[in-house]
Parts: C-alpha cells; structure tokens; sequence
C-alpha cells in the first residue's frame, strides 16, 4: 500500500449502535499514525497518536487499535449518538514525521 | 475552539482578483502548514514553515504566494486564480519538538473562484 486508504466512505447507523472502520497505511517505515475527527464547519480536532504496534487508545466510547506490521488501524465507537456523526480522517507520517499522508476519510451520520 | 483562527471563512473572487487568506495560531507552536481540500480528494500538503523557514513546498503554482511574518501568523497570498482552484483551505499548527507532528487545524477558508 503507497497511500493510505479508508474504508468504508461513508456510514449510516441508528442511534446506540457500535460501528467500526479501518485504515490501512503503509507498514514500512511506519512512524505513527493519526486520526481526526471533523465536523461539518468546523476544526479537524486530533483524537489518537498511534504508535506501538498493538497499541489500543480509548477516549470516551471512541476507541482505536493498531497493527503496524500489517498497516491498518480500527476505529470503534460503542453505542454512536447524534453528536458522532462527523468524518473520521486517518493519516500516517510513515518515514518522514513532517509531512502527514492522509486517507479520504469515512464519514458517519448516525440518525436519531 | 482550538487555538488556531482563519479569516475570512467564505472568499468568492474573480480570476483576475487578488486575495489573501491568514492564519493566526495562539497554542505557542513553531510550525504552520497550508492544506487544500478538495472535493473527493485527500489533503494536500501545500506549504510547510518551521521556525518561521519555509521548509516544503510541494509544487504549487506561484499564483499561490504563502508568508510568515512570525511564528504565529500565516498568510496565503492569492492571485490569478483559476476555477480549479476552488476549494477549503485548511491551515494547521504544531510544535517542531513534537517528533510524531500532532497538527492543530483552523476550520478553514471556503474559497470559489469564479
């Protein structure tokens, strides 16, 4: 993998359930891995840095893991509410830690 | 709020316009970055300052012109766009000394050229 790739593009869930998405970045010369999470209108806000594999981050009912030597990283948000629906935006500064490559992002509406 | 301001937050300008966009970081960071987002497309790096040098600038065309005046300020100078060029210019901010560079995003300036 050259670039890093989210999946999927886009998620509708209903209130109260627990969704899960991935990120697949390259896995050679892995230096940390990102991910955001961005309003409509508003500021990208960082929510995890990642970077041991088998690392797992929790913050509230989001929570992430990290596979470095297979390049990926799972997204979890356990029992999604309103205010969860947002693009969830990864990116890796695999081998160089200036300059961040991102993914498309998936973006998560979660209806009431 | 996040520290990080762009004004304005809405630009329409002809082709023959020119325009700048700032950027104002308040987080005491070091280095500041320029993204543009465009539809179905990633974030793209466009320029890059890093104590107040600018250290990347991934071939964007000269009718973008980006300044530094200090550490807490960034401007993109517009001029003779084109229509492609419509898009949310995102700036960012963070601390050189953070090795895994943990960015800090404004929420952007929607930009359309006409």
């Amino acid at each position: 993998i050259l670039n890093v790739e989210q999946s999927p593009q886009s998620l509708h869930v209903q209130e109260g359930d627990s969704t899960n998405f991935t990120c697949s970045f390259p896995s050679s010369n892995f230096y940390a891995l990102h991910w955001y999470r961005w309003e409509t209108a508003k500021s990208p806000e960082a929510l995890f840095v990642m970077t041991l594999n088998g690392d797992e981050k929790k913050k509230g009912r989001i929570s992430a893991t990290l596979n470095t030597k297979e390049g990926y990283s799972y997204l979890y948000i356990k029992g999604s509410q309103p205010e969860d629906s947002a693009t969830y935006l990864c990116a890796s500064n695999a081998g160089n830690n200036r300059k961040l490559i991102w993914g498309l992002g998936t973006s998560l509406a979660v209806n009431p | 709020e996040t520290g990080v301001t762009q004004t304005p937050r809405h630009l329409v300008m002809g082709m023959t316009n020119k325009k700048s966009l700032k950027c104002e970081q308040h987080l005491g960071h070091n280095a500041m970055y320029w993204y543009k987002q465009s539809a179905k497309k990633p974030l793209e790096l466009m320029f890059v300052y890093s104590l107040e040098e600018r250290v990347e600038n991934n071939s964007v065309p000269s009718r973008f012109s980006p300044e530094c005046p200090n550490s807490s300020h960034l401007f993109l100078h517009l001029h003779t766009l084109q229509p492609e060029d419509s898009a949310l210019y995102l700036c960012a901010s963070s601390l050189v000394a953070d090795g895994y560079n943990e960015q800090f995003f404004g929420p952007g300036t929607r930009l359309t050229v006409l």
